[in-house]
């Protein structure tokens, strides 16, 4: 089993729209976790951590579930550089476990 | 704002050759890292190092794996005898007291 897993989409969305990417751990031990953005051929871009209480920095709300071990990124009002693909990342021990990562592309 | 360095950006060899790649890590970091990520493929650990030591390594991170901080800014992977599956990015990566890490640009190793 996967020790963490997404949907690779593709998700094509115009300029507005909310969209909602999903992400969930095998291991219930597991103690932070991550939304990274990363665009093509780029390294990872830390966009926000994710708290049990939820968070929010703009546009963007993380939410975790820790008893049903999901994990998930809304973003709103989506811009056109909001297209990249956004990868979950869930940290155990001293181990990061990353997603295959959703590719989001923002049509005009 | 401080960054993850990484040198070089590309770095071509032949098969059976050693390189080194290096990264400068944020400078007032503990832990740093190591991933790789085969085109199209997901980021992979690769190894943890922290006071000096690996902290922890992944499967994938075998005897022809090392890694080295010789002074105390630069840290560095070696693989001693590449093969061609080892063509891949590989990201170096550091954190402070909290979890949230930061990744360098990444270099492109080329194995021929």
């Amino acid at each position: 089993r996967k020790e963490v897993e997404q949907d690779p989409g593709p998700f094509n969305v115009p300029e507005g729209a909310t969209v909602a990417f999903n992400c969930t751990y095998s291991n219930s031990a597991s103690q932070s976790f991550f939304w990274y953005r990363q665009d093509c051929r780029k390294e990872p871009k830390l966009l926000m951590s994710v708290y049990s209480s939820g968070n929010e920095d703009g546009r963007f709300t993380a939410q975790l579930n820790r008893a049903s071990q999901y994990i998930s990124l809304l973003i709103r009002d989506s811009k056109l550089s909001d297209s990249a693909t956004y990868l979950c990342v869930v940290n155990s021990g001293n181990q990061f476990y990353f997603g295959t990562g959703t590719s989001l592309t923002v049509i005009p | 704002e401080p960054e993850v360095t990484q040198t070089p950006s590309h770095q071509v060899t032949q098969m059976g050759q050693e390189v080194i790649l290096r990264c400068v890590p944020i400078s007032n970091h503990l832990y740093f890292y190591w991933y790789r990520q085969i085109l199209g493929q997901k980021v992979e650990f690769l190894v943890s190092f922290y006071n000096n030591e690996i902290s922890e390594k992944s499967e994938i991170f075998d005897d022809q794996f090392s890694v080295e901080r010789p002074d105390g800014s630069n840290f560095t992977l070696k693989i001693r005898s590449t093969k061609l599956e080892d063509s891949a990015m590989y990201f170096c990566a550091s954190r402070g007291q909290g979890k949230a890490q930061y990744f360098g640009p990444g270099t492109r190793l080329t194995v021929t």
